[in-house]
């Protein structure tokens, strides 16, 4: 398995134009999360789906963002109007619910600049 | 509120020691705990986990400690090697899957 791929690895935009991220879960895995890493607030869990249903967005940071995951093998995240504090290294995770562990595989992330 | 975070942000050891990575979480109905691993430019990679039912678990050159008391989480890598150099994250999870990751701690190894 290719593990979890995400698309693109860098986005270079300016201040009010729409951003999406995708993500491509490990097959099979029943599990998407969505988290958003930078230095002055670390790794944050922004959304997580189960069998492509969003169970918890508590952590979207405004109506600006938005996730949906239209099948068990995609998922996108956008940012609509992006602002330069959107900034920041997003991740895509996804996971098998297990007895043994949840362990999360976490893709290779986007790291977005909003200029 | 509900929060993970450590006591060092950065640590730096010799080429064959052991290291120790310390973690204080606040909530005490965390029943799940994890260590991931996350090198430049990476994703945070799955290191080792504990339940809160166990108090010690080891895997290959890790062990994790976990003191429910004092809401305590240790990583210990032995024999540190320079592969290890890495930013590493202690996080919990209080049932299901809502995971929180605490700061993060970068461990440097000196050659």
């Amino acid at each position: 398995d290719a593990g979890v791929i995400q698309s693109p690895r860098h986005e270079v935009t300016e201040m009010g134009q729409e951003v999406t991220l995708r993500c491509k879960p490990i097959s099979g895995h029943d599990y998407l999360f969505w988290y958003r890493q930078t230095m002055m607030r670390g790794l944050e869990l922004l959304i997580y789906f189960n069998n492509n249903v969003p169970i918890d967005d508590s952590g979207m940071p405004e109506d600006r963002f938005s996730a949906k995951m239209p099948n068990a093998s995609f998922s996108t995240l956008k940012i609509q109007p992006s602002e330069p504090r959107d900034s920041a290294v997003y991740f895509c995770a996804s996971s098998l619910r297990g007895v043994v562990n949840n362990e999360q595989f976490f893709g290779p992330g986007t790291r977005l600049t909003v200029l | 509120g509900e929060s993970v975070g450590l006591h060092l942000p950065t640590l730096s050891v010799q080429e064959g020691d052991n290291s120790i990575i310390n973690c204080a979480y606040s909530n005490s109905a965390s029943d799940y705990f994890i260590w991931y691993k996350q090198e430049s430019g990476k994703g945070p990679q799955f290191i080792i986990d504990i339940r809160s039912n166990m108090d010690k678990r080891q895997g290959q050159r890790v062990t994790v400690l976990l003191n429910k008391t004092v809401k305590h989480l240790s990583l210990q890598i032995a024999a540190t090697q320079p592969g290890d150099s890495a930013v590493y994250f202690c996080a919990e999870n209080t049932g299901g899957f809502k995971t929180i990751f605490g700061a993060g701690t970068r461990l440097f190894v000196k050659a």
